[in-house]
């Protein structure tokens, strides 16, 4: 089982510029969680999908953050158009079902928008 | 408003020696507790858990006690080792969604 991937592992991006983080979470994990890491807030929830359906997006910054699963096997998350303080690492995780408790992370991506 | 507060954002402690980490919460809707641990450039992996029905539970060198009243957790590390530095966040969910919030983290440094 290769894990949780996400793609890029680092991405540099100018102000005002799309851009799109992946994840592909574990075959046969019906969850998927979308979190931020950032020094001052930790690591928060941005947004989860159960089935491949958004539950819960409460923790989405704003209208410039938008998150999709079409499938079972990838996720994305898009900022249009990026400022400097979207800089942070984003990771993706999955779970079995709602009843396992613990999630598998991704390695995360680092974003960097100068 | 932080649900789960971990108030101390560092902590240093000699290896062989015991190392606490603190964690508060104050949803009293939380019934499932988790630590993770997180080395650089990786992502959090799950380390212990504890339902809020019980008030400990043990994993080798890893203990977890919980506080209902106190609303508060702390993982115990004994003996500590020098793999054992990294970041640790306290999490918690509630049995009415899957989404587990965690704290801002503890950066945990085991001293030769």
């Amino acid at each position: 089982d290769a894990g949780v991937i996400q793609s890029p592992r680092h991405e540099v991006t100018e102000m005002g510029q799309e851009v799109t983080l992946r994840c592909k979470p574990i075959s046969g994990h019906n969850s998927l969680f979308w979190y931020r890491q950032t020094m001052m807030r930790g690591l928060e929830l941005l947004i989860y999908f159960n089935n491949n359906v958004p539950i819960d997006d409460s923790g989405m910054p704003e209208d410039r953050f938008s998150a999709k699963m079409p499938n079972a096997s990838f996720s994305t998350l898009k900022i249009q158009p990026s400022e400097p303080r979207d800089s942070a690492v984003y990771f993706c995780a999955s779970s079995l079902d709602s009843a396992n408790y613990g999630y598998t992370f991704g390695s995360g991506t680092r974003l960097t928008v100068v | 408003d932080q649900q789960v507060k971990q108030n101390s954002p560092s902590l240093s402690v000699q290896e062989g020696r015991i190392s606490i980490l603190n964690c508060d919460y104050t949803n009293s809707m939380f019934d499932y507790f988790l630590w993770y641990k997180k080395y650089p450039a990786e992502g959090p992996t799950f380390l212990i858990s504890i339902s809020s029905i019980k008030d400990k539970n043990e994993d080798g060198r890893f203990t977890v006690f919980l506080n209902k009243s106190a609303k508060h957790l702390s993982l115990h590390i004994v003996p500590s080792q020098p793999g054992d530095s990294a970041v640790y966040f306290c999490a918690a969910r509630s049995h009415r969604d899957d989404k587990i919030i965690f704290g801002k983290g503890t950066r945990l440094h085991i001293l030769p």
